[in-house]
């Protein structure tokens, strides 16, 4: 079935660095993925929507200055959290869908930021 | 505002029985809905959906069934066994009438514990 590698599963930065998070579709042609972030206890909730070679569409109250997506390939998009605050700290997850219509949600592993 | 509530934290079920898990959304043009089980720090792997069209989508020993009227659907598991002790999400989409905004909106999600 459709895999999605998304690295690194954990990273510790300090504050005010910017940490690159990759998300890869690695059997199928993903032309969009979805950038989602997880408090504790709470929900998964959409961050943004990416689709190949086009702007990311962020969701009310993303900052998009501070995540930065580039969806640059039909195998990959990246995360990147710039000038990184401890309140970023999270988890972040990914998620491939290989066409539109195809109604399958590939999620990646997720990654764990800590932000000291 | 929450769009997708599972107003259930957590279920305790016993091995063999039935499990049932709730959701309810209030968003009309949702029209597509998972149902997603989660380990800690993983991303969430996929159970089985189901679109508006329908009312009730089997596979295996899961059914999730669609109330639409009253925005309101339930994933069963039966007969429950140890492996599906998990955190269970919720999700919801606007995959025909949100215009291309489909990226997922989930609920809180559910922790099901499966009791020997």
């Amino acid at each position: 079935g459709a895999v999605v590698s998304q690295h690194p599963s954990r990273v510790i930065c300090k504050s005010g660095t910017s940490v690159k998070i990759e998300c890869r579709s690695l059997d199928f042609q993903a032309t969009t993925m979805f950038w989602y972030r997880q408090f504790p206890k709470q929900s998964l909730m959409l961050m943004a929507t990416s689709n190949e070679g086009s702007k990311a569409t962020y969701e009310q109250g993303v900052e998009k200055d501070k995540f930065l997506i580039n969806h640059a390939s039909l195998t990959l998009s990246t995360l990147t959290v710039t000038s990184a605050h401890p309140e970023d700290s999270s988890f972040y997850i990914c998620s491939a869908r290989e066409r539109q219509g195809n109604y399958g949600y590939t999620f990646g592993s997720g990654t764990r930021l800590t932000v000291v | 505002d929450q769009q997708v509530k599972q107003n259930s934290p957590s279920l305790s079920v016993q091995e063999g029985r039935i499990s049932i898990l709730n959701c309810d959304y209030t968003n009309s043009m949702f029209d597509y809905f998972l149902w997603y089980k989660k380990y800690p720090a993983e991303g969430p792997t996929f159970l089985i959906s189901i679109s508006s069209i329908k009312d009730k989508n089997e596979d295996g020993r899961f059914t999730v069934f669609l109330n639409k009227s009253a925005k309101h659907l339930s994933l069963h598991i039966v007969p429950s066994q140890p492996g599906d002790s998990a955190v269970y999400f919720c999700a919801a989409s606007a995959m025909y009438s949100g215009g291309g905004a489909d990226g997922l909106t989930f609920g809180k999600g559910t922790h099901l514990i499966i009791q020997p």
